[in-house]
């Protein structure tokens, strides 16, 4: 079985300050692990994804997460905020090609201060 | 077509009355999941069809909620007996098998019970 756990509900950063959002997992199985993204009144998108590769991911709009084992970990992180990363991010697992039930987080929102 | 889509974008119903959603799925997913995400709950799991497999029911909250899958393509979610509590934006996503993990999501179906 796999659980995701966004440690933040609400997360606010100033324009042009580091962000971290974090995420903790359990799971059976080597997981897979993902963070999308969801922009008011617009849909999820893929923001990046570990599948057991590169510990340390790159994605879409200078967002990277380092999958750590030993902490169960995998937070997302960018080095200098922009108010268009204004949105609902969700951490997701997986254990992909066991049950494929792909479990989402209670998502964090970013706000961005200008 | 080019991506997921879901039908009807917004419901109203009143309380005790039944409710249909549908997902047309990317052409050439055999995978499809349901979810449901209310206000500052996050995404949960409702459902996950895979090719001709038995769905994965466990994440349907009640048995006043079903949901087919026809020809392995569209699919389509009923709610039965519609309560308040049902209010919601149904989402549905799409993928590969065997899985990448990358979900593709339609925009949803706002449903509202009054």
């Amino acid at each position: 079985a796999q659980s995701v756990t966004q440690l933040d509900s609400h997360v606010s950063v100033s324009e042009g300050t580091p962000v971290l959002l974090r995420c903790n997992y359990s799971s059976s199985y080597s997981p897979s692990l993902f963070w999308y993204v969801q922009h008011p009144n617009k849909g999820l998108q893929l923001l990046l994804k570990y599948t057991s590769a590169a510990t340390l991911v790159k994605g879409i709009n200078g967002f990277e997460a380092e999958f750590k084992k030993s902490e169960t970990s995998f937070h997302l992180t960018k080095p200098s905020a922009h108010m268009s990363d204004a949105a609902e991010y969700f951490c997701v697992v997986s254990a992909l090609n066991r049950d494929d039930k792909i479990i989402f987080g209670k998502g964090t929102r970013l706000h961005i201060l200008p | 077509g080019a991506g997921v889509s879901q039908s009807p974008s917004n419901k109203v119903t009143e309380k005790g009355k039944d409710v249909e959603l549908r997902c047309d799925p990317i052409s050439g997913h055999t995978a499809l999941y349901w979810y449901r995400q209310s206000l500052g709950q996050g995404l949960e799991f409702l459902i996950y069809f895979q090719g001709n497999s038995a769905p994965d029911k466990s994440g349907l909250p009640s048995d006043r909620f079903s949901a087919e899958r026809t020809g392995g393509s569209v699919s389509t979610l009923t709610i039965q007996r519609t309560q308040q509590e049902d209010s919601a934006v149904y989402l549905c996503a799409s993928s590969w098998r065997p899985s990448t993990g990358e979900l593709f999501f339609g925009e949803g179906s706002r449903l509202t019970v009054l």
